[in-house]
């Protein structure tokens, strides 16, 4: 079956770094992506990454290992406004995006 | 960049009525669009996926007469909810795949609230 493990909340300070892990096991893979969703919104798209390796844009960094089935997305210099949900998605063979429950953070001034 | 937009973004009716949302992508063509479900702290569910001018494909355990999809044009989408009940009260999200390949990104509409009472 399909599967994806993230934390369901986690709190962190406003200024600090915090690391969200994902694992994930999909039917095929074709990239995964991270999103953003705060309470009440559409998720909104924040990094894709498809090859091994870390993206970076600018405050937000994404990691991705195919062979371990694992993702992390990192943000540094936490802002009050970060408090939202985190949402891994990768994408399987039908390039069909497959959700997780995502982890919600919690900043904490 | 890629804009999608829903209509309404919240709607409140009675129990046994029918609501239609309207999903569109403003500034590109979008011949594949999705329909997601969400329920409060819950993951986001895909309801159907939405093919310009063919019938709309629906995940397991979605009821396609309730849910009435229609993708008349490459820039509109529409879900009909019919003959509402009150479990049918979440947060509906669309979004639309740039292109017509399938690897081609997903940009979400801001989602509508639905309240039956």
């Amino acid at each position: 079956g399909q599967n994806i493990d993230q934390p369901t909340e986690m709190t962190a300070t406003e200024g600090a770094i915090v690391q969200i892990n994902c694992t994930y096991q999909t039917s095929g893979f074709n990239g995964l992506f991270w999103y953003q969703q705060h309470a009440g919104e559409a998720p909104t798209f924040l990094s894709y990454n498809v090859l091994d390796g870390l993206e970076e844009k600018g405050r937000f960094s994404s990691f991705l290992s195919r062979s371990k089935g694992y993702s992390y997305l990192l943000l540094k210099e936490l802002q009050m406004k970060d408090s939202a949900s985190y949402l891994c998605a990768p994408w399987d063979s039908n390039y069909q995006l497959i959700w997780g429950a995502g982890t919600k953070l919690i900043i904490k001034p | 960049g890629a804009v999608v937009s829903q209509h309404p973004s919240w709607v409140i009716c009675k129990s046994g009525t029918s609501v239609k949302i309207e999903c569109r992508s403003l500034d590109f063509q979008a011949t594949t669009m999705f329909w997601y479900r969400q329920f409060p702290k819950q993951s986001l569910m895909l309801m159907a996926t939405s093919n310009e001018g063919s019938k709309a494909t629906y995940e397991q355990g979605v009821e396609k007469d309730k849910f009435l999809i229609n993708h008349a044009s490459l820039t509109l989408s529409t879900l009909t909810v019919t003959s509402a009940h009150p479990e049918d009260s979440s947060f509906y999200i669309c979004s639309a795949r740039v292109g017509d390949r399938d690897y081609g990104e997903q940009f979400f509409g801001p989602g509508t609230r639905l309240t039956v009472l």
